[in-house]
């Protein structure tokens, strides 16, 4: 079946630093690549969708230049969590998808700790 | 606006025990219905997927149905085992306009099986 990557697995940083996550589609082409977040004891919100070689669309409430996405290849998506705060504490989830009416395959996920 | 709810929030159960997981959501003009199952601190494993016009999936002791015009789900777990403890999402895949598709994930209920 499809598998998707995550890299890194968690990650624990000073607020103020920024933080880059990786999304990698391994054995398929992703036409287009979500990013989750899911704090305690919610569901997963989407963040954003993003569309190879376009930028990405963001939900609303999302801040688009603190979480910076780039989808520069139809296997590799980047989230980049700029100046991080505490607030930003999460568990971040990529997912990646070829067509429009496809299944959706998740990543494990990245949990990130801003100190 | 697409709203899943899933109810209860948390269930224990002893073991050997069958249960069933509730899943609704408000606009029926979904694509498909998928079932999930998250350990803590880790990412989405897909159970089961029931396209708009299929009823219900079965995989092994999982049995999920759907009745898209009254916009329910159910998943069904058959003689219930320790190591189904965790938490179950329920998402929709649906149509959100201007050519793009959307997954809609609810809370999850947290699953414990008592040995």
């Amino acid at each position: 079946g499809a598998v998707v990557s995550q890299h890194p697995s968690w990650v624990i940083c000073k607020s103020g630093t920024s933080v880059k996550i990786e999304c990698r589609s391994l054995d398929f082409q992703a036409t287009t690549m979500f990013w989750y977040r899911q704090f305690p004891k919610q569901s997963l919100m989407l963040m954003a969708t993003s569309n190879e070689g376009s930028k990405a669309t963001y939900e609303q409430g999302v801040e688009k230049d603190k979480f910076l996405i780039n989808h520069a290849s139809l296997t590799l998506s980047t989230l980049t969590v700029t100046s991080a705060h505490p607030e930003d504490s999460s568990f971040y989830i990529c997912s990646a998808r070829q067509t429009k009416a496809e299944t959706q395959y998740f990543g494990p996920g990245t949990r990130l700790l801003v100190l | 606006k697409q709203e899943v709810t899933q109810i209860p929030a948390a269930l224990s159960v002893p073991e050997g025990e069958n249960l069933v997981l509730n899943c609704s959501f408000t606009d029926s003009a979904i694509y498909n219905l998928q079932w999930f199952r998250q350990d803590p601190g880790k990412g989405l494993t897909s159970l089961l997927l029931i396209q708009s016009s299929q009823r219900e999936q079965t995989s092994g002791r999982l049995n999920a149905s759907l009745d898209k015009s009254s916009g329910r789900s159910t998943l069904y777990i058959a003689a219930s085992q320790p190591g189904d403890s965790a938490t179950y999402l329920c998402a929709v895949f649906w149509y959100s306009g201007a050519g793009s598709y959307q997954l809609t994930f609810g809370k999850g209920t947290k699953l414990s099986v008592i040995p």
